[in-house]
């Protein structure tokens, strides 16, 4: 059974604090992670496509960076605004069989204004 | 359209009844995943297909539930009897997905059906 697990599970900012999530997954036979954003009444929408050690990408005031040899990618906010409120997730394909990707749980974020 | 296209929005339905729910994935993605999201839970993964090979209906929580999809186009969720655990919101997603390995492009969401069984 593949796991992939967040947290924290739920974290409360003030704005223009900075904070950052963590995702961990099996660290054999990686292939890709992705983060997404998942706001309150909207689907969830792609952050970042991370594929290769050691990446690190960026998009405004988030970035993200990718450890496959330990198993983990940590998700960054800086100046956090109250916009930025919503659940953010991780996912990763299983690395046998038809490769679907599963989701990680979550880490519902709240910005304080 | 250009986007994932998932109907019902809101479907309210009484326990016991049969439900179809639908996703019209963009067009030319091969990957068409199903999953849903009950209460104070993650995204629960249900079925996923791939072009014409066999669906993975590994995630399916019962044979109450069942799936198909015509081609590499449209795709249908019932959920036959249903019960108030069946209550959530059921999301759809689409992605390109290169033959021999898994998809590393992004999910396309659609806006989700919110089931309700009373």
């Amino acid at each position: 059974i593949l796991n992939v697990e967040q947290s924290p599970q739920s974290l409360h900012v003030q704005e223009g604090d900075s904070t950052n999530f963590t995702c961990s997954f099996p660290s054999s036979n990686f292939y890709a992670l992705h983060w997404y954003r998942w706001e309150t009444a909207k689907s969830p929408e792609a952050l970042f496509v991370m594929t290769l050690n050691g990446d690190e990408k960026k998009k405004g005031r988030i970035s993200a960076t990718l450890n496959t040899k330990e198993g983990y990618s940590y998700l960054y906010i800086k100046g956090s605004q109250p916009e930025d409120s919503a659940t953010y997730l991780c996912a990763f394909p299983t690395t046998s069989g038809t490769y679907k990707y599963i989701f990680g749980t979550g880490t519902r974020l709240k910005v304080l204004a | 359209g250009a986007g994932v296209s998932q109907s019902p929005s809101n479907k309210v339905t009484e326990k016991g009844k049969d439900v179809e729910l639908r996703c019209d994935p963009i067009s030319g993605h091969t990957a068409l995943y199903w999953y849903r999201q009950r209460l104070g839970q993650g995204l629960e993964f249900l079925i996923y297909f791939q072009g014409n090979s066999a669906p993975d209906k590994s995630g399916l929580p019962s044979d109450r539930f069942s799936a198909e999809r015509t081609g590499e186009s449209v795709s249908t969720l019932t959920i036959q009897r249903t019960q108030q655990e069946d209550s959530a919101v059921y999301l759809c997603a689409s992605s390109l997905r290169l033959a021999g390995g898994p998809v590393t492009g992004e999910l396309f969401f659609g806006e989700g059906s919110r089931l309700t069984v009373l």
